[in-house]
C-alpha cells in the first residue's frame, strides 16, 4: 500500500479565513479523494481528485467552499474557504490503490474559532 | 445511490472471545466492493478486509471473516479470539466500480468495539 503524508496534521483558525491541506503520496496514482469526519460522526466524500481534469465534487459540496488541485500524480491540496465553527472537523485524504482499495492519509484535525 | 447501515452503536466483549459486527448496505450496482475498516484513537483509516461483490467466497484474513449474503445485502465482520488492539471503530463501506475503476466510499456510521481485558 501507499505512503501517504498530510500537512498539517492540525490547526485552529479563526472563522472567516482559509486553510490549505496537503496531501502528498510515495508513488504515483491517478485517483485521489478528501473526505470529511465530523466531530463523532462517519467519513463523507467531499470530491473525487483526478491528475489533469477538475475535481468531481458530491452533493452538498461546492468548488467555492472546497477548491481542490490536482497538479500531479502523487500531490493534492484541499482548501477550506471562508471557515465556520461548522468546518471543524477531520479532513482526510485516501488512494485508490491497484486492487481498488483506498488507503488513508492520517488526517488533519482541522478546530474553527 | 448507495446506503451501509451500521445498526450497532456499541459492542463490548471480553479478551480471547469472538465477536460479530453487522453491515447491510444497498445499491443498484452489479459491481461493487465492500469493505471494513479499522479507527483506532489515533485516527488513522485501516483497512480490515475487502471483498468484491461477484466473488462469492468470504474475505478472510487471519482473525478476521466476513459473512457475505450478496441477495440480503448483508456483510458482517467477524472477529476471532479479539485482542485489546482491537479496541476501536469499525466502519463499514462501500463502493461502486465504474469504467475507470472503484469510485469513492460510502461509509456506515461506525460500530464502537471495545475488548474487556
Amino acid at each position: 500500500s501507499a505512503v501517504i503524508s498530510q500537512k498539517p496534521s492540525r490547526d485552529i483558525c479563526q472563522r472567516g479565513t482559509s486553510l490549505t491541506i496537503q496531501c502528498q503520496v510515495d508513488s504515483q496514482v491517478t485517483m485521489m479523494f478528501w473526505y470529511r469526519q465530523q466531530p463523532g460522526q462517519s467519513l463523507t466524500l467531499i470530491a473525487t481528485a483526478n491528475q489533469g481534469s477538475e475535481a468531481t465534487y458530491e452533493s452538498g459540496f461546492v468548488i467555492d467552499k472546497f477548491p481542490i488541485s490536482r497538479p500531479n500524480l502523487t500531490f493534492s491540496t484541499l482548501t477550506v474557504s471562508n471557515m465556520s465553527p461548522e468546518d471543524s472537523s477531520i479532513y482526510l485524504c485516501s488512494v485508490r490503490g491497484s486492487t481498488d482499495t483506498q488507503y488513508f492519509g492520517p488526517g488533519t484535525r482541522l478546530t474553527v474559532l | 445511490a448507495q446506503t451501509v447501515t451500521q445498526s450497532q452503536p456499541e459492542m463490548s466483549v471480553q479478551e480471547a472471545e469472538t465477536v460479530t459486527l453487522s453491515c447491510t448496505y444497498d445499491t443498484s450496482e452489479s459491481n461493487y466492493y465492500l469493505f471494513w475498516y479499522k479507527q483506532p484513537p489515533s485516527r488513522q483509516m485501516i483497512l480490515v478486509i475487502r471483498q468484491e461483490a461477484y466473488k462469492q467466497q468470504n474475505a478472510t484474513e487471519n482473525r478476521f471473516s466476513v459473512n457475505f449474503q450478496k441477495a440480503a445485502k448483508s456483510f458482517s465482520l467477524k472477529i476471532s479470539d479479539s485482542q485489546l488492539g482491537d479496541t476501536a471503530m469499525y466502519f463499514c463501506a462501500s463502493s461502486t466500480r465504474s469504467g475507470g475503476g472503484a469510485d469513492g466510499l460510502t461509509f456506515g456510521k461506525g460500530t464502537h468495539l471495545i475488548i474487556q481485558p
